[in-house]
């Protein structure tokens, strides 16, 4: 089936740092998400994108929909303690099925000792 | 209600036996899917609902699993003679709806968190 790669798996953050992670596909995608999940609760929905080449921005949080279709990133500026998590990139490619959102693998985000 | 609210949030339980675990969506969300979560992965689609019927069920893993939803709303999934292959999370989401944008936008809760022993 349909598979996202996402990257990295894991990393350590400095309060401060920027943060930078993205998610490639095999297939075109018409739909990109990016959620976050803390520890015991269900993941909440960050950012969504629509359009090849959109750009959108939540607060520090910045994604991009690629222009190939078959990629999207999100970059976390000035990180502060509070983004520790797991990120989730999320998405729809052509033809798939319209209730089926193919989730990422994830990136967990920890502080560095 | 206010968010996707699932029930029991935690539930050990041994192996053979049925479990039922429950998922009442955002008041007026017509779309309710779901996912189960393995240790440190990501999400795995199970199954979606559009109303009351069920157009995509193709991530259900075997005939031991089953979900139906009633009156558009509370869904239940159903697991048969658990395995212990089978402790996940179990998570929920609903969406307004399944096309448009912005309408099939998942918004997700809390889990429950399945032990077969």
């Amino acid at each position: 089936g349909q598979q996202l790669n996402q990257s990295p798996q894991s990393m350590f953050i400095q309060e401060g740092e920027d943060v930078s992670m993205n998610c490639t596909s095999s297939s075109i995608f018409n739909t990109w998400l990016w959620y976050k999940q803390d520890p015991g609760e269900g993941p909440v929905l960050l950012i969504a994108l629509y359009k090849a080449g959109e750009l959108t921005s939540n607060g520090r949080l910045t994604a991009q929909f690629g222009i190939t279709r078959k990629d999207s990133f999100l970059n976390i500026s000035a990180s502060i303690p509070s983004d520790v998590g797991i990120y989730f990139c999320a998405g729809r490619y052509y033809g798939g099925s319209q209730g089926n959102l193919i989730f990422g693998k994830g990136t967990k985000l920890s502080v560095k000792p | 209600g206010a968010g996707v609210s699932q029930s029991p949030s935690n539930k050990v339980t041994e192996k053979g036996k049925d479990v039922e675990l429950r998922c009442d969506p955002i008041s007026g969300h017509t779309a309710l899917y779901w996912y189960r979560q393995s240790l440190g992965q990501g999400l795995e689609f199970l199954i979606y609902f559009q109303g009351n019927s069920a157009p995509d069920k193709s991530g259900l893993p075997s005939d031991r699993f089953s979900a139906e939803r009633t009156g558009g709303s509370v869904s239940t999934l159903t697991i048969q003679r658990t395995q212990q292959e089978d402790s996940a999370v179990y998570l929920c989401a609903s969406s307004l709806g399944t096309s448009g944008v912005a309408k099939n936008i998942q918004y997700f809760g809390a889990g429950t968190r399945l032990s077969v022993l």
